[in-house]
């Protein structure tokens, strides 16, 4: 079957550098994608990668490596405002999104 | 622009009744999906479009229907409602296929009971 694997809570510093972690299984392989879920909101798109490496954008940088089926999402100068689940999803052979379950993260001061 | 719009925000059903779940975007996009997603759970896509006319089952599927008669509009249906039926639903459209972003309206929180 198809897997993706994410920690369900993790806890941070304001201020702080945070990595989360996906590891997926999955038939074949077309993208993965990071979105940010404020409690109460819909997700909201942060990064596509296709690619092997790392592409960074502001705070905020996604690596990916193909071979190991993984991935992670790499947060820095954590703020109040970042606490919000982050949910990691990979584009199929079929071109199916499958989702992961979703990391919380929780900013203290 | 408006982006993605879903009516209502809340909805209380008794077991038996039927609803329409309305999702309307501006953007022109082709693509349109129908997420459910339960606490501590991944989305579960129910349905899909990829334009007006066309559309197919996602991963759960049973006890929904949809149509997609124009571009914007991609209505749910859920005819006899069940508590399984209980979560927060989504709609959402892309440009192009799934390897595209995806742009999420603000959801409906159902509750059966």
């Amino acid at each position: 079957g198809q897997n993706i694997d994410q920690p369900t809570e993790m806890t941070a510093t304001e201020g702080a550098i945070v990595q989360i972690n996906c590891t997926y299984q999955t038939s074949g392989f077309n993208g993965l994608f990071w979105y940010q879920q404020h409690a109460g909101e819909a997700p909201t798109f942060l990064s596509y990668n296709v690619l092997d490496g790392l592409e960074e954008k502001g705070r905020f940088s996604s690596f990916l490596s193909r071979s190991k089926g993984y991935s992670y999402l790499l947060l820095k100068e954590l703020q109040m405002k970042d606490s919000a689940s982050y949910l990691c999803a990979v584009v199929d052979s079929n071109y199916q999104l499958i989702w992961g379950a979703g990391t919380k993260l929780i900013i203290k001061p | 622009n408006a982006g993605v719009t879903q009516t209502p925000k809340f909805r209380i059903l008794k077991i038996g009744q039927s609803m329409t779940l309305q999702c309307t975007q501006d953007m022109n996009h082709n693509y349109m999906y129908w997420y459910r997603q339960d606490p501590g759970m991944g989305l579960k896509l129910i349905y899909y479009s990829v334009g007006a006319g066309i559309t197919d089952k996602g991963e759960v599927p049973n006890g929904y229907n949809v149509s997609r008669s124009t571009t914007e509009d991609f209505p749910l249906r859920l005819e006899l409602a069940a508590p399984s039926q209980t979560s927060v639903y989504f709609c959402a459209s892309s440009s192009s296929g799934t390897n595209n972003e995806q742009f999420f309206g603000p959801g409906t929180r159902l509750t059966v009971l």
